[in-house]
């Protein structure tokens, strides 16, 4: 079955604080891709970031980075020196192919809360 | 503005009442999309479109009808709305499939049936 668990439902840390956020997925594919979208409290969903299944190289952006690792199914995301404007709901979710097109499926989302 | 609009974004409606939540994308996107999020399952896809005229079931269709007549326009139809269907929804698109697009997302409109 294609899966994506975010096990950690809700993180609290205090500004300035290093933050990981977990993602592991299950799927039969060898091709697919990983997502990450942030969720601020105002309710949109922001695109953070895409990875094909063949690039296993990190990813930093400014204060995000990214680490994907195959042989564990993982495509963790962490916020370096959190700050309040952090504080949101983030997703993974992951594309696979199901009968020749794409499929996106969402994990259940963690909840980041950023105190000052 | 390249965007992706829904309306309303609240309504509350009650059981029975037949409502669309209408969806336009103004970036000539191919794909489109419906997913619905609650609280501790995350967002699971209604339905979605490839192409005009070309749609097809995601993982919770029950309840649920669309239509893509036009390229831009990808409403969501409750033929009789039960307040099991009180969630948050949201309407996506994509330029082609999404394997190599990001799906860009509407504001959402949040949905309670009485």
């Amino acid at each position: 079955a294609q899966k994506v668990t975010q096990a950690q439902t809700e993180i609290s840390v205090v500004e300035k604080e290093d933050v990981t956020l977990d993602c592991v997925y299950e799927t039969r594919d060898t091709t697919y891709y990983l997502f990450w979208y942030k969720q601020p409290p105002s309710g949109e969903l922001v695109f953070l970031i895409r990875r094909n299944s063949f690039d296993e190289q990190n990813e930093i952006s400014g204060r995000y980075s990214w680490n994907f690792q195959k042989s564990t199914s993982s495509f963790n995301f962490t916020i370096t020196a959190s700050q309040v404007v952090d504080s949101a709901v983030y997703f993974c979710a992951l594309i696979f192919f199901n009968t020749g097109f794409q499929k996106l499926v969402f994990g259940t989302g963690t909840r980041l809360l950023v105190s000052p | 503005e390249a965007q992706v609009t829904q309306n309303p974004r609240y309504l509350i409606t009650v059981t029975g009442k037949k409502l669309t939540v209408t969806c336009s994308q103004n970036m000539n996107h191919e794909y489109m999309s419906w997913y619905r999020q609650d609280p501790g399952l995350g967002l699971r896809q209604i339905y979605y479109s490839m192409n005009v005229e070309v749609t097809d079931k995601g993982d919770v269709p029950e309840g649920y009808k669309v239509s893509r007549k036009e390229k831009r326009n990808f409403p969501l139809i409750l033929e009789s709305p039960s307040p099991n269907q009180t969630s948050l929804y949201f309407c996506a698109s994509s330029p082609r499939d999404t394997s190599t697009d990001t799906q860009y997302f509407g504001p959402g409109t949040r949905l309670t049936v009485l």
